[in-house]
């Protein structure tokens, strides 16, 4: 049972405009929201979180947003840099699990120059 | 500050046979976990180490065991490799675990053939 879907495995744009990465999830039981974004022969890095008491959070270009009655969060990239192109993952977790995610299957973004 | 370090990175091992990796989380992390990804599964949590005990385990078979030393050095072992253990094992420290960031390693490339 995949608990955290992201159904675009790819998504291509061009430089400078918006990247708009989507994820969905299942279990309402989720309270924080993750995106790692992770390039060939690296671990994933952290790039930014949401807790469900929020509906928006930004950091620079990098800004999630939490529908929860929908359960989904998208991550817009603006403007996006050809430096983005990577996998990103959404991830979830409930806050007692400890350190427990629950990963999406990655969206490969790529920002063409 | 040095950050997380696995060893070894790459590995080549016959089914039935068993494998350790290690994992050196960043200096005052306490919380180790591991992941497992593949391109069919995506990442899938193992477990996390927590102060060396197991705080949360994930969906996988017995033959995965870890353990977490004083220095919060975890290790991961398999037994029994079968061909579909084949993947990027990741371990990720945190500081406390609570939904907390994670920081990955780069990961080691498991080949079971």
């Amino acid at each position: 049972d995949q608990q955290v879907k992201q159904n675009s495995p790819s998504l291509s744009v061009q430089e400078g405009r918006i990247s708009i990465l989507n994820c969905d999830y299942t279990n309402s039981m989720f309270d924080y929201f993750l995106w790692y974004k992770k390039y060939p022969a690296e671990g994933p890095t952290f790039l930014i979180s949401i807790s469900s008491i929020k509906d928006k959070n930004e950091d620079g270009r990098f800004t999630v947003f939490l529908n929860k009655s929908a359960k989904h969060l998208s991550l817009h990239i603006v403007p996006s840099q050809p430096g983005d192109s990577a996998v990103y993952f959404c991830a979830a977790s409930v806050y007692t699990s400890g350190s427990r995610l629950t990963f999406g299957e990655g969206t490969q973004l790529t920002v063409n120059p | 500050k040095a950050g997380v370090t696995q060893t070894p990175r790459y590995l080549i091992k016959t089914r039935g046979q068993q494998v350790t990796l290690s994992c050196s989380p960043i200096s005052g992390h306490r919380s180790v976990s591991w992941y497992q990804q593949t391109p069919g599964q995506g990442l899938q949590f193992l477990f996390e180490y927590f102060s060396e005990t197991q705080r949360n385990k994930g969906n996988f078979p017995g033959r995965f065991s870890g353990r977490q030393f004083s220095n919060s050095r975890s290790e991961m072992n398999v037994s029994t490799l079968e061909l579909g253990d084949s993947a990027l094992y990741l371990c990720a420290s945190s500081l406390y675990g609570l939904y907390n960031e994670q920081f990955f390693g780069p990961g080691t490339r498991l080949t079971v053939l």
